[in-house]
């Protein structure tokens, strides 16, 4: 039973392009949670979603937008990107929106 | 808002011995979950250990037992007979159930090292 997966595992891009993450969830699992991990940091969350619909949203820029696909497939985008966007950006899949969130390995962005 | 703390950034343990790792949290919120996650070096956040505010005895799973104290508001992790593999990244998260959503506050964790 494959876990959380994600990809790419490394990017690099500079200031002002846009990126593209994804997250496939864990088999049975139809909710993706998107967090930001800065160097040294605790994660922060950024969106949850469900049913292919934004549900709940942290404290971050519309320059961060996402999407759910109908096998529950996710993507996390960044326009514009900043130096400080720079993170590890994990993944998590729940079987409900309200269930335990298992953890993919995580996409390590760096800006320059 | 929710808001977890913890305060040691570093620990040392000598191998099989037991550890103490220390969290507090502030929410005003009478429903939460309290969670542990191990983050060894390679990223990938690892489940460890979960309590229900309702939940009227502490947590255990293993080697891991949650030490909750609803009144101080603390949620210390403590780990039995230390292991070198234990050696990580440690962080304690609360959940935040607002209508038909679940969000994670995490701390800013404490670096593990289990020493032989």
């Amino acid at each position: 039973d494959a876990g959380v997966t994600q990809s790419p595992t490394h990017l690099i891009k500079t200031r002002g392009q846009q990126v593209t993450l994804r997250c496939s969830p864990k088999s049975g699992h139809d909710t993706v949670s998107w967090y930001q991990q800065a160097l040294g940091q605790g994660p922060q969350f950024i969106f949850q979603y469900y049913e292919e619909e934004e549900r709940q949203r942290g404290n971050f820029p519309d320059r961060f937008s996402g999407h759910q696909f109908p096998n529950y497939s996710s993507e996390l985008n960044v326009n514009a990107l900043w130096l400080g966007d720079s993170a590890l950006y994990l993944c998590a899949s729940s079987r409900t929106s309200l269930d335990e969130q298992f953890f993919g390995p995580g996409t390590r962005l760096t800006v320059l | 808002a929710q808001k977890i703390t913890q305060t040691q950034p570093g620990m040392f343990v000598q191998e099989k011995e037991a550890v103490t790792l220390d969290c507090t949290y502030d929410t005003s919120d009478p429903s939460y979950g309290l969670f542990w996650y191990k983050q060894p070096s390679s990223g990938e956040m690892i489940f460890l250990i979960y309590q229900g505010s309702y939940d009227q005895q502490n947590a255990t799973e293993g080697r891991y037992s949650l030490n909750f104290q609803k009144a101080r508001k603390s949620a210390n992790l403590v780990i039995s007979a230390s292991q070198l593999g234990d050696s990580a990244m440690y962080f304690c998260a609360m959940s935040s159930d607002s209508g038909s959503a679940r969000q994670l506050t995490f701390g800013s964790g404490t670096q593990l090292t289990v020493l032989p």
